[in-house]
């Protein structure tokens, strides 16, 4: 069966700092994988997925993710972290033979940005 | 453009009462979903419609029920709920199951 962990629950950072956060996964080949970002009493809003080829992909408001087969994981990284960044993400996996969805998610990182 | 559109964004029923929450895709997506969202936890997978049809029920009680009318619109009827079913319900949808996954803001629900 997939999982997915995120080590940190809670993250505290300062405005202008840089930022990883952690995603480990556990699947049997090579899985889709998905950042998403929810901001308080919001949806989830896709930051950026990883399916396949240039394991460093770009997603939305900066920030950037790393596929790295080897560890299993999948980081999340912001250079300077602005105070709208203050929310909770969550990463995803999902098999890659498209027999129906089963997202698996993990816990959830909760980011919070001192001025 | 990745909108799904929910609403009501908030809810309050008694526990007799009977509601519908309801969400609306026009991004031409196949699959649609509905999540369940307690405070501090990641979404639960409660059903996948696939091309109108239900695919997958995550073992949900039977004081849920979803409905699909097409292929933009996607209900879910509310009956007889407990307080514990309270929470934040999302919609989503996807190309096709097994897509990218897009979500709406959510309804917050309270049953009372």
């Amino acid at each position: 069966a997939q999982s997915v962990t995120q080590p940190d629950i809670h993250i505290t950072v300062s405005e202008g700092a840089s930022l990883e956060l952690r995603c480990n996964y556990s699947y049997g080949a090579t899985p889709y994988l998905f950042w998403y970002v929810q901001s308080p009493g919001q949806g989830l809003q896709l930051l950026l997925k990883y399916f396949s080829g240039d394991t460093l992909v770009q997603g939305i408001k900066g920030f950037e993710a790393e596929f790295k087969r080897s560890q299993s994981s999948f980081n999340l990284r912001k250079p300077s972290v602005h105070w709208s960044d203050a929310a909770e993400y969550f990463c995803a996996v999902g098999p890659n033979n498209n027999a129906g969805n089963m997202l698996t998610f993990g816990g959830g990182t909760r980011l919070m940005v001192k001025p | 453009d990745t909108e799904v559109t929910q609403t009501p964004k908030h809810l309050v029923m008694g526990m007799t009462n009977k509601k519908s929450l309801k969400c609306e895709q026009h991004m031409g997506h196949r699959a649609m979903y509905w999540y369940k969202q307690k405070a501090k936890k990641p979404p639960e997978l409660m059903f996948v419609y696939s091309y109108e049809k239900l695919s997958i029920n995550e073992s949900v009680p039977s004081r849920f029920s979803p409905e699909c009318p097409n292929s933009s619109l996607l209900n879910l009827h509310l009956h007889a709920l407990q307080p514990e079913d309270s929470a934040l319900y999302l919609c989503a949808s996807s190309q096709e199951a097994g897509n990218t996954i897009y979500f709406g803001e959510g309804s917050w629900l309270t049953v009372v």
